[in-house]
């Protein structure tokens, strides 16, 4: 299994810009969720889904959204990327919704924002 | 609100001794608790978790604890290496589904 994956590592994205992080998994898990962690701040939660066709806001969802078409894919998108919006972003799934199941995290996106 | 808090500051220890992190929570009655590790530039990854009926957890090296009375759990490293120095993040979990929010963590640093 890969497990969570990310892409891309890095961005760079100029004031104004739309992108998308995207994220996958391969362990047919149903929770997937997406954090943003900044220096001090710990990680935040920006959007969760509990399985396809279900999304759910977080602590900082502003600026951002996602889907959740597939069971596999996760994918968050900035509609206009601002400065605030640099961070480095973590996607993470685990097997159930149950509250006892570990979360598996990826690699991480840093996305820088000028 | 919700409040976790963890210890801001790092945490030096020397090699051999043991690492005892802290994690409080406020507006919670989290059934279960997990704690996680973070190594610079990656992401956490899942180290225990501990039930509200658990008063203590032990994995290796690690032990964890769980007073629901205190709003607090305890994150032990016994014998500590080198190898240990990372940021330990603690995330207190409630029953039925909810969304999975997490401590600032604390930054162990472990000197030979």
């Amino acid at each position: 299994n890969a497990g969570v994956t990310q892409t891309p590592k890095f961005q760079v994205l100029k004031t104004g810009q739309s992108m998308t992080l995207q994220c996958a998994q391969d362990m047919n898990h149903e929770y997937m969720s997406w954090y943003r962690q900044d220096p001090g701040m710990g990680l935040r939660l920006i959007h969760y889904s509990v399985g396809a066709g279900i999304t759910d806001q977080g602590e900082v969802p502003n600026g951002y959204n996602v889907s959740r078409s597939t069971t596999e894919d996760f994918p968050l998108r900035l509609l206009s990327a601002a400065p605030s919006q640099t961070s480095v972003y973590f996607c993470a799934s685990s097997y159930s919704r149950q509250p006892y199941y570990e979360q598996y995290f990826g690699p991480g996106t840093r996305l820088t924002v000028t | 609100s919700q409040k976790i808090e963890q210890n801001s500051e790092a945490l030096n220890i020397q090699e051999g001794k043991t690492a005892t992190l802290t994690c409080n929570y406020t507006n919670y009655s989290p059934a279960y608790l997990q704690w996680y590790r973070q190594d610079p530039g990656r992401g956490p990854v899942f180290l225990l978790l501990i039930r509200e009926n658990e008063k203590e957890k032990r994995k290796e090296r690690l032990k964890v604890t769980f007073d629901t009375t205190l709003k607090q759990s305890l994150f032990h490293i016994t014998a500590s290496q080198p190898a240990d120095s990372a940021t330990y993040l603690c995330a207190p979990r409630s029953t039925g589904f909810q969304k999975l929010v997490f401590g600032t963590g604390t930054r162990l640093l472990v000197s030979p």
